[in-house]
């Protein structure tokens, strides 16, 4: 059975600081590892990732894949209110898209 | 940009009402899902989609059934809803895609509670 594990469950920063949330996995047939943040409403789409040690970045936020190790990281710096969210990790598997979710991350940013 | 839309956003059903749930897509795409989200539990895949009239089960499809009559439609039914079938409820649609645009446009979600 396909696994994936956030951590941590939640966390509270301030602005400004960094932070790096985790994600390990366990598939049998990897195809790849996407990362979406959700607020109050629909998960919006942040990364795909399939290849190991090649870095996505997006403005502030970044992500890394290791399939060796079988886990990745997201990386968000000089983090804002805005980023307060649930960061959600799921690994899609070579059976047609389908997506293994982890039980996600909440980030609350405080002024 | 992708637009996936449900039919409600907060439902309130008793136990044993039939339940419909409605997702509409625009971007024309093959594959639909229908999730449920629970504190905790992170989203579990309930059914999915590749095609008109084709459905595969997910993760936890007990006590529940789908439709796909059109392309950009899919609809998720509780024959006999129960109590524990209280959860936010998300639908997704993807490209059958080998490249890299096939991630998952999500729906806003329907709120349902069943008492």
């Amino acid at each position: 059975e396909d696994k994936v594990v956030q951590s941590p469950l939640s966390l509270v920063v301030h602005e400004g600081d960094t932070v790096t949330l985790n994600c390990s996995y366990e598939v049998t047939n990897f195809r790849s590892l996407l990362w979406y943040k959700q607020e109050k409403k629909a998960p919006t789409f942040l990364f795909m990732l399939t290849s190991s040690g090649i870095e996505k970045k997006s403005g502030r936020l970044s992500s890394i894949l290791d399939k060796k190790e079988l886990f990745s990281i997201l990386n968000i710096t000089a983090t804002q209110t805005g980023d307060s969210a649930v960061y959600l990790c799921a690994v899609e598997n070579n059976a047609g898209n389908m997506l293994t979710f982890g039980g996600g991350t909440r980030l609350m940013v405080k002024p | 940009d992708v637009k996936v839309t449900q039919s409600s956003r907060y439902l309130v059903k008793r136990t044993g009402e039939k339940v419909f749930l409605e997702c509409v897509q625009d971007m024309d795409h093959e594959n639909m899902f229908w999730y449920r989200q629970d504190p905790g539990l992170g989203l579990r895949l309930i059914y999915f989609s590749y095609d008109v009239k084709m459905k595969e089960k997910g993760d936890i499809p007990e006590g529940y059934s789908v439709s796909r009559e059109k392309k950009e439609r899919f609809s998720l039914i509780l024959e006999s809803a129960s109590t524990n079938q209280t959860s936010m409820y998300l639908c997704a649609s993807s490209l059958r895609s080998s490249g890299s645009r096939r991630e998952q446009y999500f729906g806003p979600g329907t709120r349902l509670t069943v008492t």
